[in-house]
């Protein structure tokens, strides 16, 4: 079982909707970070959060540190947000371990 | 600040030559990260340095990698001798410790024949 574990692997969403893809993890961690990759292979950090709730745009990013989880949401999604997302811990100093990524695609 | 700047951005090589990849932080940045994306294994941290300093290089593959920060702007990741499998891209990525926030270069492609 990996460390990080991320839902659904792929999804697809009409230009509007509302999306929401799930991060649970096994391990202790200091944060968690949501990164964005494009087609073209660039990464962009997205959030890092280590409690709560933050709200950046269209994307809000939420975790639970009892339950182990963080969902990141799209709210009025655009084809612009098709790219892969991926979770990310931040666990023993500042060692990453990432998830597999989802991949979404926003049908205009 | 131009961000994060890696080269080359691709390149070629054949089986057993030297390889290196080069890495220009961010101005400030105290963390600088060395990561490897593949299709079958995703994004792994190789290693990475604290003011210059490696803290963590347990994700290094083996003896043929090898990583140095000789000083605070410059950083270099060598492959010697390369093998097809170390074909992937290699991210740089820099931080600090005031933010926590991660900022990567555009990658390398490696391809090794």
């Amino acid at each position: 079982k990996n460390e990080v574990e991320q839902s659904p692997q792929n999804l697809t969403a009409q230009e509007g909707e509302f999306i929401t893809i799930n991060c649970s993890y096994s391990v202790g961690i200091s944060a968690l970070h949501w990164l964005q990759q494009h087609p073209g292979g660039g990464i962009v950090s997205l959030f890092m959060l280590s409690s709560g709730k933050k709200k950046h745009g269209r994307l809000i990013a939420t975790i639970n540190i009892q339950e182990k989880h963080s969902s990141l949401h799209i709210t009025a999604s655009h084809p612009r947000d098709s790219a892969v997302y991926i979770c990310a811990v931040e666990t023993s100093g500042s060692r990453l371990t990432f998830g597999e990524g989802t991949q979404l695609t926003v049908n205009p | 600040d131009a961000g994060v700047i890696q080269s080359p951005r691709h390149e070629v090589t054949e089986m057993g030559q030297e390889v290196t990849l080069r890495c220009k932080p961010i101005s400030g940045h105290d963390y600088l990260f060395w990561y490897r994306q593949t299709m079958m294994r995703g994004l792994e941290l190789l290693i990475y340095f604290n003011n210059n300093v490696p803290i963590d290089d347990s994700g290094m593959p083996e003896d043929r990698f090898s990583a140095k920060m000789p000083n605070a702007s410059f950083s270099t990741l060598k492959i010697q001798p390369s093998e097809p499998r170390d074909s992937a891209v290699y991210f740089c990525a820099s931080m600090t410790a005031n933010t926590g926030e991660l900022f990567f270069g555009e990658g390398s492609r490696l391809t090794v024949l």
